[in-house]
């Protein structure tokens, strides 16, 4: 059974920083494209950042690009999301999913909320 | 960047009901696009993809249609537990979702 399991959100003030992990089970992690989609409270969804299987290559919406940063450890299983220089508006549920183009596969979601 | 218009917002239906969604693209998309069911307090879960292709395991009264910019899901006798938002998202140049179409009975 697929499993994605989040951890490391939290309360943190404006400017700081966070860094989220997603633990994947039951499939093969180094197979896969990984890509971390939020999710403002009652908003809708909004990708975020997606990295390739190797890890080689990151890409990044305007939004965040050049404050978070994608990376993962194959050997561990392990998707990491570094989100550095936090605003207001960066506050949501943040998914980690699987998949280059549809997303197949979604851990339960961790909340990051940025205030003072 | 292509936008993507989902209608209406809010759909009420009765159960055994066919219910239409509509998601509309500022410009083709070429057949990329998914759509995701999201029940309160749950993550969003995969039905389409590749615009008409079921996901595995989705019940067989879920389908999408449509080419160009105009897409649909399709549900053709609509159960309880299909209350939900639904949501589209395109996969050409880049990732954008629409902002949902909630579904509640009637």
């Amino acid at each position: 059974e697929v499993q994605l399991v989040e951890s490391g959100g939290g309360l943190v003030q404006p400017g700081r920083s966070l860094k989220l992990s997603c633990v994947a089970s039951g499939f093969t992690f180094n197979n896969y494209w990984m890509t971390w989609i939020r999710q403002a409270p009652g908003k809708g969804l909004e990708w975020v950042a997606s990295i390739t299987n190797t890890g080689g290559s990151t890409y990044y919406p305007d939004s965040v690009k050049g404050r978070f940063t994608i990376s993962r450890d194959n050997a561990k299983s392990t998707l990491y999301l570094q989100m550095n220089s936090l605003r207001s508006e960066d506050t949501a549920t943040y998914y980690c999913t699987r998949g280059l183009q549809w997303f197949d596969y979604w851990g339960q979601g961790v909340m990051v909320t940025v205030s003072s | 960047d292509i936008q993507m218009t989902q209608s209406p917002s809010l759909l009420s239906a009765s159960v055994g009901d066919r219910v239409t969604l509509s998601c509309k693209a500022s410009q083709s998309i070429y057949n990329s696009l998914a759509w995701y069911q999201q029940k309160l307090g749950e993550a969003p879960k995969l039905l389409i993809y590749d615009a008409n292709s079921l996901q595995t395991g989705i019940p067989s009264r879920f389908s999408g249609s449509g080419s160009g910019t105009d897409y649909t899901l399709t549900i053709s006798s609509l159960q309880p537990e299909d209350v939900a938002t639904y949501f589209c998202q395109k996969y050409y140049s880049g990732y954008t979702f629409g902002a949902g179409t909630k579904l509640e009975l009637k």
